[in-house]
Order: structure tokens, then C-alpha cells, then sequence
């Protein structure tokens, strides 16, 4: 079945300090993976997403995130994170035949410290 | 370009009541998905929309139901709410393209006492 699992929930860094947030899924075919950032009291803002081609994927705001087929991962990085960086981001999978649906990880809240 | 918005963005209801919430498209995207997503949790898939055909559904009871009208735009409506139905409902629509990349709106914040 498929799932995905952020390993950490809560990751506290300090400002100008680099991050990586982990996500793995879980999937018997090819899947489409993405990263969401949520501010307070927002909706999901999409990040950056892995549909084929290069396993580096570049999105908005500095991150980026690697697709890693054999260990089934796709870890968001950012060199350098600033305050504003602060908010809860998602990781989420998608397969075809699935009736549309996105399987979204219980969220990671990265919190940036001046 | 007008990005996925919803109405209310706020609500607060009692149980057993019913309510209906609403959601327009990104212009050029006919494919809308809602989603609830519960204090501290991902967000859970409801069921999608193409074509004014729901085209999925996840893990919700029938009186989880929606509807969508010729522009794309949506409804999701509840009834016999239960306090567990507290949550963010998330609307998110795609491309006729891509229905994978799905851009999400603001949600409504529902709170059933």
C-alpha cells in the first residue's frame, strides 16, 4: 500500500544554518512525489515536485529535494534557511489509478532560531 | 492569474447540523480534489471531481458528498456532523494535464461544537 513517512517531526535549526527534512514513501509503482510548505493558518503551498527525468529537483525559495529510488527517499534540503523559512512542510505521493489522490506524510514544523 | 479559493473561511456549526462548504478553480484547471486535514495531521484525501464525476473517493462515510458545476467549481458538503469532523478543509485543483500537480487554496476552518 502506499504511505509516506517524514522521520522527524519537529527539526529546530539556527538561521543561515543548512536543513534536511527526510521523507521516505512506500509504493509498489512508480510514483510522483512532493514537497508542500504550510504557514500558519494557510493552506498548502507547493514546494517542489519529482514527476521523472533528473532525481535533483530545484523548487521555490532556495530548496531543493533528491530523489533516491533505491532508498526510497526524497530528503528536502536548503543550504542556508532564514526565519521566514519557518513552517510546517509536507512530503506527499501520488500513483496513477488511485483516483487522484495524494498520500501526504504527518508533516514535519521546521523551527528557524535567530 | 487567480489562484483556488474557498468559502467561508470560517465556520462553526453543532452537531448534526449539515454544511455545505465552496471552492473555484485556478482558472484553466477542471479537476478539483478536497481534502480534510485534522489538528496536527496531513492532510487526508475526501474524493475528486472531473467533469462534474467524482473520480475518487478515500476512506470517508456518504455523508461526505460533493459536487461540481460546469465552470469546475466545487462543493463539498456534510451532514450529521460529528465533532471529529473538526478540521481544515483543504480544496486543491490541477490541469487537464496533470491531474498529479494539485495547487491548493487558503481552506476553511470548521469547528463543530
Amino acid at each position: 500500500a502506499q504511505s509516506v513517512t517524514q522521520l522527524d517531526s519537529q527539526v529546530p535549526v539556527f538561521e543561515e544554518a543548512p536543513v534536511e527534512l527526510r521523507c521516505n514513501y512506500s509504493s509498489s509503482v512508480s510514483v510522483y512525489l512532493f514537497w508542500y510548505v504550510q504557514y500558519p493558518n494557510q493552506g498548502l503551498q507547493l514546494l517542489l515536485k519529482y514527476l521523472s527525468g533528473s532525481t535533483l529537483v530545484k523548487g521555490i525559495n532556495g530548496f531543493e529535494a533528491e530523489f533516491n529510488k533505491s532508498q526510497t527517499s526524497f530528503h528536502l534540503r536548503k543550504p542556508s534557511v532564514h526565519i521566514s523559512d519557518t513552517a510546517e512542510y509536507f512530503c506527499a505521493s501520488y500513483e496513477n489509478n488511485q483516483g487522484g489522490k495524494l498520500i501526504f506524510g504527518q508533516g514535519t514544523e521546521l523551527s528557524v532560531k535567530p | 492569474e487567480t489562484g483556488v479559493t474557498q468559502s467561508p473561511t470560517h465556520l462553526i456549526k453543532t452537531r448534526g447540523q449539515q454544511v455545505t462548504l465552496r471552492c473555484s478553480s485556478q482558472s484553466g484547471h477542471n479537476t478539483v480534489s478536497w481534502y480534510q486535514q485534522a489538528l496536527g495531521q496531513g492532510p487526508q484525501f475526501i474524493f475528486q471531481y472531473y467533469r462534474e464525476e467524482e473520480n475518487g473517493r478515500g476512506n470517508f462515510p456518504p455523508r461526505f458528498s460533493g459536487l461540481q458545476f460546469p465552470n469546475y467549481s466545487s462543493e463539498l458538503n456534510v451532514n450529521a456532523l460529528e465533532l471529529d469532523d473538526s478540521a481544515l478543509y483543504l480544496c486543491a485543483s490541477s490541469e487537464p494535464t496533470g491531474t498529479e500537480t494539485q495547487y491548493f487554496g487558503p481552506g476553511t476552518r470548521l469547528l463543530v461544537l
